[in-house]
């Protein structure tokens, strides 16, 4: 069984902190990752996807991947209270996604 | 370009009925994707849809269907609706093709069965 797992959370950071999130999965296989924002009472927001090991970089995003650990990360900079949501990783193997129970974070003002 | 949109929006039905949701992709996506979310158990793939055949399925009981239309707009089917299928039910669409399959989700529909 395919399995993406997350720090559980919830993290609460300080304004203008890094905030760091992370993800494992099980399936070696895997081929594309992503990360979305979740904001209470809407439906998920695609922000980041990563398909190669290394850093991508988008504005104050930065995905991280290490496929031999079976890792992958967000990092987000200068944390703003508006980045105040549950973030889900998802793994996408065999054109279907599995998503981690998500982590919910809290940017403090 | 339009969003992914679903409708209805919100729905209350009563144990036993069963209820058809919509879904209409972003244009010139081919693929719709169905989850289901719920606070113990997080987002959960139903199936997927591409050019009009399903082509991934999770593990959801029969009573659960859906289908594609030639404009790729999806329909989701529950039969025989129970309490636990109290939820938001999510759709996303994807362009279906290559290899990168970033999903878009629309708002939701929000399912009370009561």
């Amino acid at each position: 069984q395919k399995e993406v797992e997350q720090n559980s959370g919830p993290l609460s950071v300080p304004e203008g902190a890094i905030a760091s999130l992370n993800c494992t999965y099980s399936d070696r296989v895997s081929q594309s990752f992503f990360w979305y924002r979740q904001y209470s009472g809407k439906s998920p927001e695609l922000i980041m996807s990563i398909y190669s090991n290394g850093d991508k970089e988008d504005g104050r995003f930065t995905a991280q991947l290490n496929k031999a650990s079976q890792y992958v990360s967000l990092l987000i900079r200068d944390s703003q209270p508006s980045d105040s949501a549950t973030y889900l990783c998802a793994v996408c193997s065999a054109r279907q996604l599995t998503f981690g129970s998500g982590t919910q974070l809290t940017v403090l003002p | 370009k339009a969003g992914v949109t679903q409708t209805p929006r919100y729905l209350i039905k009563t144990r036993g009925q069963q209820v058809t949701l919509s879904c209409s992709p972003i244009s010139g996506h081919r693929s719709v994707s169905w989850y289901q979310q719920t606070p113990g158990q997080g987002l959960q793939f139903l199936f997927e849809y591409f050019s009009e055949t399903q082509r991934n399925k999770g593990n959801f009981p029969g009573r659960f269907s859906g289908r594609q239309f030639s404009n790729s707009r999806s329909e989701m089917n529950v039969s025989t609706l129970e309490l636990g299928d109290s939820a938001l039910y999510l759709c996303a669409s994807s362009e279906g093709g290559g290899s990168s399959y970033e999903q878009y989700f629309g708002p939701g529909t929000r399912l009370t069965v009561t």
